[in-house]
This record gives structure tokens, C-alpha cells and sequence, in this order.
């Protein structure tokens, strides 16, 4: 079975750094665009940012656009995300998951999600 | 900006039919294929219809996926309600620079 696990939350000040990581054993991770999906509590869905197989294509929500950064070793099967000059509303569980694209159009399975939690 | 607007809850009984809208703010809702994710509480999102009406292998066929280009909506449609339904419902497109748009979530509620 495929799984994704994610690491790397916690809590941090505002302004503060913290690096996610998804790890993406058990499937060809290389031939895979990934994605970063955030969920504050209580609240839906929001993507976060998108990196193709290659890296050669990065997309990010414009609220994170200049404070994360997105990035990938297929050598080690991971997936990371990078959060600089974090704020309050960055608060949320931060899950990663597969794209199936262009083979089917989802995402497909999703990680459990890892907490971050900006606060002073 | 691209936004998808569903409706924040709905209620039905086990055994009915319920139908969950998604509506495109813009443009044609169809242009862009649309999916559907049921998040269970403390769980992480699972796709249950992708490409407007394609179910994933393991999601029963009392999930179905339509597109209505008149109202620029999508709608997802759950027969023969069970209580293991109960779950928050997403729906998820594309806008124009290709960066996904996820709809605000219905909650669906099988007394």
C-alpha cells in the first residue's frame, strides 16, 4: 500500500522557520508531481503549493508566494516545504499527497498531515 | 479570483439521496475537471469522484459526479445514504494558471 508520512511541525513564533517533510517510500516518487494542501482547524481545504516530477514546474498559493519554498530529493524519495516569516494564519495541518496526473486526474493517497502552529 | 461555492451543510436519513452542489464563480466549470474528496473527522482527505464522474477503484457506486454547464456547477450526488457517509465533502478544480481551487466543504450529516 501506498503511504506518505509527513514530519517536521511543531510550534514556532511568529516570524519563525520551520521545515516539512514528506516521506514517499513504496512507489516510483520520482515520476510523481507532489503537493502541499493545508487545513486551519476547524476550517476546509486550501492548496498550498504544487512541484512537478522533475522540479522544473513550482506553482504557490499567493498568501505563501516568497515565504515557502518547495523542493524535492527523488534520490531520497522525500518531498519538503520550507516556511519562512510564518504568521498566525499559516496555523494548520500541513498534508502532502501524489499527483496522479496525467494518467488520472486526483491526488491520490494523501499523508495524516502534520501540525504547525504559529504563536507566541 | 477562481472560487468553487458549495453549501456548508446538508441533511438527510439513511437509505435517501443527497446531492451536493459546486459552483464555478467564472468562466466554464467544465473547461477544468472536477473532483470530490470526503474527509472524515481526525482523517485525511480520500477521493471519491475525479474527472467530473470517474470513481476511484474501492468507492461504491452510490457516488456518482455530474457537471451542469447551465449553472456552472458540479454536483455530487450520494445514494443510499449510509451513516458511515458522514463526513465533510471538498470539491477541487483548477483556475486559470492551473493552481488547484478547492470549494469551502460541505458537511453531510446521515441522521
Amino acid at each position: 500500500e501506498v503511504q506518505l508520512v509527513e514530519s517536521g511541525g511543531g510550534l514556532v513564533q511568529p516570524g519563525g522557520s520551520l521545515r516539512l517533510s514528506c516521506a514517499a517510500p513504496g512507489f516510483s516518487f520520482s515520476t510523481h508531481g507532489m503537493i502541499w494542501v493545508r487545513q486551519a482547524p476547524g476550517r476546509g481545504l486550501e492548496w498550498v503549493s504544487y512541484i512537478s516530477s522533475t522540479s522544473n514546474t513550482i506553482y504557490y498559493e499567493d498568501s505563501v508566494k516568497g515565504r515557502f519554498t518547495i523542493s524535492r530529493d527523488n534520490a531520497k524519495n522525500s518531498l519538503y516545504l520550507q516556511m519562512n516569516s510564518l504568521r498566525a494564519e499559516d496555523t494548520a495541518v500541513y498534508f502532502c499527497a501524489r499527483d496522479l496526473r496525467p494518467y488520472k486526474n486526483y491526488f491520490d493517497p494523501w499523508g495524516q498531515g502534520t501540525l504547525v502552529t504559529v504563536s507566541s | 479570483n477562481f472560487m468553487l461555492t458549495q453549501p456548508h451543510s446538508v441533511s438527510e436519513s439513511p437509505g435517501k439521496t443527497v446531492i451536493i452542489s459546486c459552483t464555478g464563480s467564472s468562466g466554464s466549470i467544465a473547461s477544468n475537471y472536477v473532483q470530490w474528496y470526503q474527509q472524515r473527522p481526525g482523517s485525511a482527505p480520500t477521493t471519491v469522484i475525479y474527472e467530473h464522474n470517474q470513481r476511484p477503484s474501492g468507492v461504491p457506486d452510490r457516488f456518482s459526479g455530474s457537471i451542469d454547464s447551465s449553472s456552472n456547477s458540479a454536483s455530487l450526488t450520494i445514494s443510499g445514504l449510509k451513516t458511515e457517509d458522514e463526513a465533510d465533502y471538498y470539491c477541487q478544480s483548477y483556475d486559470s494558471r492551473q493552481h488547484l481551487v478547492f470549494g469551502g466543504g460541505t458537511k453531510l450529516t446521515v441522521l
